[in-house]
């Protein structure tokens, strides 16, 4: 069954440690993209890249990085966690057209101690 | 600048009743809108969606209302059912641009 995957689910981590957040999807999507989201507040566009090698800065700003190497693939790396970082993580894929909507991935939720 | 507002953070909706979500948008370049729902721990999914030529889409219990003079839109669940409770996220794009989202609303539906 087609669909999106991210891991790990849950993740605690100390401050100072590099990690990374996998998104891969079984659909064969060319656009990709990374949400930060708060409690209460907007899912927040971080990433997003529109095809193997292109990848950009969202509408926030954010310290972490992302690559997209593989079409199915598009990692998000923090090289350095800090309790700011702490939130939830969304991946979403889409096809291109104009009205396609997003697929998304059940989430990351990063707790930096 | 919150080009997407939901200015209700929550709804509380006897079931049976219709509940009704709001959402307001200030860029008039939106061409396509979206709703989403979340449940806790999970991504948000696909609900229904509406195309700025078009002012209402129906999808069994769940229309949506757009008033482009207005910039606003609405999600209609009749009848509302306890599975419902969730957050709703309104999102809208710009020529098949990123999409672009409110804060939410919790809604619950109390049997």
């Amino acid at each position: 069954e087609a669909d999106i995957y991210q891991t790990p689910r849950y993740l605690v981590i100390g401050t100072g440690k590099k990690i990374t957040l996998e998104c891969s999807q079984t659909m064969g999507h060319d656009k990709m993209y990374w949400y930060q989201q708060d409690p209460g507040m907007e899912l927040h566009l971080i990433h997003y890249s529109y095809g193997v090698n292109s990848t950009e800065k969202g509408d926030l700003s954010s310290e972490s990085t992302v690559s997209r190497i593989r079409t199915e693939h598009f990692p998000l790396t923090l090289e350095s966690a800090r309790p700011s970082h702490t939130s939830q993580y969304l991946c979403a894929s889409s096809e291109w057209g104009r009205n396609y909507g997003y697929t998304f991935g059940s989430g990351t939720r990063l707790t930096v101690v | 600048d919150q080009q997407v507002k939901q200015n209700s953070p929550s709804l509380s909706v006897q079931e049976g009743r219709i509940s009704i979500l709001n959402c307001d948008y200030t860029n008039s370049m939106f061409d396509y809108f979206l709703w989403y729902k979340k449940y806790p721990a999970e991504g948000p999914t696909f609900l229904i969606s509406i195309s700025s030529i078009k002012d209402k889409n129906e999808d069994g219990r769940f229309t949506v209302f757009l008033n482009k003079s207005a910039k606003h839109l609405s999600l209609h669940i009749v009848p509302s059912q306890p599975g419902d409770s969730a957050v709703y996220f309104c999102a809208a794009s710009e020529d098949g641009n990123k999409l672009v989202f409110g804060a939410g609303t919790i809604l619950r539906v109390k049997s």
